[in-house]
C-alpha cells in the first residue's frame, strides 16, 4: 500500500521569501504520478503542481517548483516570492499510473505574514 | 460547464439519521470518488467508481454505501448516521487520458450529532 508523509503541520513565511514544503512517500510501484494541492479557508481543493514519475525534470509553475527525488522518495514543493493568497493548507497526494483515486498526506497549513 | 457538483453544501443530521450526498459531473468522466476530510487527517478515500456500474472500496468504506447507474452520477448514502461521520466530504471526477488530474467538487460539510 502506499503512504504519504507531510512531516510539517505548520509553517509560517513572511511575503516575498522563500519556504519549502516537505513530503515522502512510500510505494513499490515505478510509474506514478505526484501532486501537491493547495486548500484555501474557501475548502476548494486547487491542483498547484504535478510530477509524472517517469520524468527526471523537476515541474514547475511560475513561483511553484518541486524538487523530485525518486530514489529517496521524496517530493517538496518550494514556493517563491510569497504572496499572502498563498495561506492555505497544502496537500501532497500520490497517485499510481492510470489510477482513479489519490492517496493524500495529512497536510501542511502555511501562514504567510506581511 | 459546471463541472463537479456537490449537494447539499451544508448539512446537519441526528444519529440514525439517513441521508444522500449528492454528486454530479457533466464532463463524461469515467473515474468518479468519494474522500472525507477530518482535522489532522487529510483527505481519506471512501468509495470509488471506474464507470457506470462499477464500485469499489477504498480506506474508510464502514457506514457508506455507493451506486452508478449512470456516468453522471455518484451518489454518497449514509444508512445510519453516526457523530464519528461528521467530516466534510469531497466528490472527484476523472478520465482516462486526463494525466491523472482530479477535479474536485467544492464539498459538503456534514454534522451529525
Amino acid at each position: 500500500a502506499q503512504t504519504v508523509t507531510q512531516s510539517q503541520p505548520e509553517m509560517s513565511v513572511q511575503e516575498a521569501e522563500t519556504v519549502t514544503l516537505s513530503c515522502t512517500y512510500d510505494t513499490s510501484e515505478n510509474n506514478y504520478y505526484l501532486f501537491w494541492y493547495k486548500q484555501p479557508p474557501s475548502r476548494q481543493m486547487i491542483l498547484v503542481i504535478r510530477q509524472e514519475a517517469y520524468k527526471q525534470q523537476n515541474a514547475t509553475e511560475n513561483r511553484f517548483s518541486v524538487n523530485f527525488q525518486k530514489a529517496a522518495k521524496s517530493f517538496s514543493l518550494k514556493i517563491s516570492d510569497s504572496q499572502l493568497g498563498d495561506t492555505a493548507m497544502y496537500f501532497c497526494a500520490f497517485m499510481k499510473q492510470a489510477g482513479t483515486a489519490l492517496i493524500f498526506g495529512k497536510g501542511t497549513t502555511l501562514s504567510v505574514s506581511s | 460547464n459546471a463541472g463537479v457538483t456537490q449537494t447539499p453544501k451544508f448539512q446537519v443530521l441526528k444519529t440514525g439519521q439517513s441521508m444522500t450526498l449528492q454528486c454530479a459531473q457533466d464532463m463524461n468522466h469515467e473515474y468518479m470518488s468519494w474522500y472525507r476530510q477530518d482535522p489532522g487527517m487529510g483527505l481519506r478515500l471512501i468509495h470509488y467508481s471506474v464507470g457506470a456500474g462499477i464500485t469499489d472500496q477504498g480506506e474508510v468504506p464502514n457506514g457508506y454505501n455507493v451506486s452508478r447507474s449512470t456516468t453522471e452520477d455518484f451518489p454518497l448514502r449514509l444508512l445510519s448516521a453516526a457523530p464519528s461521520q461528521t467530516s466534510v466530504y469531497f466528490c472527484a471526477s476523472s478520465y482516462v487520458g486526463a494525466g491523472e488530474k482530479l477535479f474536485f467538487g467544492s464539498g459538503t460539510q456534514l454534522s451529525v450529532l
